[in-house]
């Protein structure tokens, strides 16, 4: 596609539950990040992929997050036993390559809200 | 340790007045690079300008236009004769080679018709 793609647009569950939350990235884009924008706070870094492989996960904020890329693609952030701190809008953005000065083009977002 | 900081939360203006949005940054690296995003209400965060630490160039690209200083570390961006559809959250945005972007907390932005 033209952009980056993320799905779904909201999500709505209750804590506890698990969830999965997908970006596809512009095409021949090498470098994928994950961001988390909670209300009225600015964004704050989850984890980047360069390739399949995830040299920086040190965003992630507690080991119920975890996210892999298959392909070079398309990438999906899980994050297990929702708690409702989790309620945010996950951001997707990609890059051509992973070298501090490509511009980053991100995706809508997905809207989290944990019951 | 690298740091933005946009210390304006928030700016209100009447259509066609000039504001000018505040970035001072901090980094103890020479090479960086800075980088604004539009959000609007939409959501989406749109790219807006690149610059590197080696070129201290203003530039202006229709009614924006940006201030580069590295003598006071800041990165100003302007608007002039502003619109209501520029009304949005603007972020300014640090990195360095290899690393992901650390983001201001961004400046909400309303032009009143």
């Amino acid at each position: 596609g033209a952009g980056v793609s993320q799905s779904p647009s909201n999500k709505v569950t209750e804590k506890g539950k698990d969830v999965e939350l997908r970006c596809d990235p512009i095409s021949g884009h090498t470098a994928l990040y994950w961001y988390r924008q909670s209300l009225g706070q600015g964004l704050e870094f989850l984890i980047y992929f360069q390739g399949n492989s995830a040299p920086d996960k040190s965003g992630l904020p507690s080991d119920r997050f975890s996210a892999e890329r298959t392909g070079g693609s398309v990438s999906t952030l899980t994050i297990q036993r929702t708690q409702q701190e989790d309620s945010a809008v996950y951001l997707c953005a990609s890059s051509l390559l992973h070298s501090g000065n490509q511009p980053q083009h991100f995706g809508d977002g997905t809207r989290l809200s944990i019951l | 340790a690298q740091k933005v900081t946009q210390a304006q939360t928030e700016i209100s203006v009447v259509e066609k007045e000039d504001v000018t949005l505040d970035c001072v940054y901090e980094t103890r690296d020479t090479t960086y690079y800075l980088f604004w995003y539009k959000q609007p209400p939409s959501g989406e965060l749109v790219f807006l300008i690149r610059r590197n630490s080696f070129d201290e160039q203003n530039e202006i690209s229709g009614r924006y236009s940006w201030n580069f200083q590295k003598s006071t570390s800041s990165f100003n961006f302007t608007i002039t004769a502003s619109q209501v559809v520029d009304s949005a959250v603007y972020f300014c945005a640090l990195s360095h080679r290899g690393t992901p972007l650390v983001f201001g907390k961004g400046t909400r932005l309303s032009v009143i018709a």
